[in-house]
């Protein structure tokens, strides 16, 4: 089974710049989760789809995030425009149920 | 929201000893608390969750117990090896309750560092 597929692994961009990541979530999976990990620290929710409906962007910066989720399947994370303190590793996760989450690679951004 | 404390921040211990990490959480609602690994530059993986009608889940050297009275649930490792060492997190799930379905709401981790 293939796992969750994040692009891309890095990058580098300067402040106020803008940056997109895209996710493709484990086949059949319904629930899709970005989340933020900043270095030293565990995982930070951004948002949560169910399909393709936002269930979750409570911690979501809308000023400067966004995110989608067309047809329920893949997923893109947006961030206009870019602050020093958005360099963190950006993580999508996946689930079939409730529970289990199954994390892809992540996209390293670091931000100059 | 829900708040996890996880403790130590750092641990070491030698290869063929055992390991805890213990986490307390805030929201008697959780219902479901995972354990992910993850090695340095990798993704988290899950090892081990238990559920709130379960008190203790073993699997092979790994083990978590919850203790839903006290809100806090710990991970054993016994007979560590070198491969154990990564940074472990603890995790905690209020699902089932509207809008936060399936949510994991995450400790800051633990470094684990097994010497041989």
């Amino acid at each position: 089974e293939a796992g969750v597929a994040q692009s891309p692994r890095y990058k580098i961009i300067e402040k106020r710049q803008s940056v997109a990541f895209w996710c493709n979530p484990i086949s059949g999976h319904a629930t899709l989760y970005w989340y933020q990990q900043i270095l030293g620290q565990g995982p930070k929710l951004l948002i949560q789809f169910q399909n393709n409906g936002v269930v979750d962007d409570s911690q979501l910066p809308k000023d400067r995030f966004s995110a989608e989720r067309l047809k329920g399947v893949d997923s893109t994370l947006k961030i206009q425009p870019a602050k020093l303190e958005d360099s963190a590793v950006y993580l999508c996760a996946s689930s079939l149920g409730a529970h289990e989450q199954y994390f892809g690679p992540g996209t390293r951004l670091t931000v100059t | 929201g829900e708040n996890v404390e996880q403790h130590p921040s750092t641990l070491s211990v030698q290869e063929g000893d055992s390991a805890v990490i213990k986490c307390t959480y805030s929201d008697s609602a959780s219902n479901y608390f995972p354990w992910y690994k993850q090695e340095l530059g990798k993704r988290p993986q899950l090892i081990i969750d238990i559920r709130s009608n379960v008190g203790e889940k073993k699997d092979q050297r790994i083990a978590v117990t919850l203790n839903k009275t006290a809100k806090h649930f710990s991970l054993h490792i016994t007979e560590t090896q070198p491969e154990d060492s990564a940074v472990y997190f603890c995790a905690a799930s209020i699902a089932g309750r509207g809008s936060t379905l399936g949510r994991l709401y995450f400790g800051r981790g633990t470094q684990l560092t097994v010497w041989p």
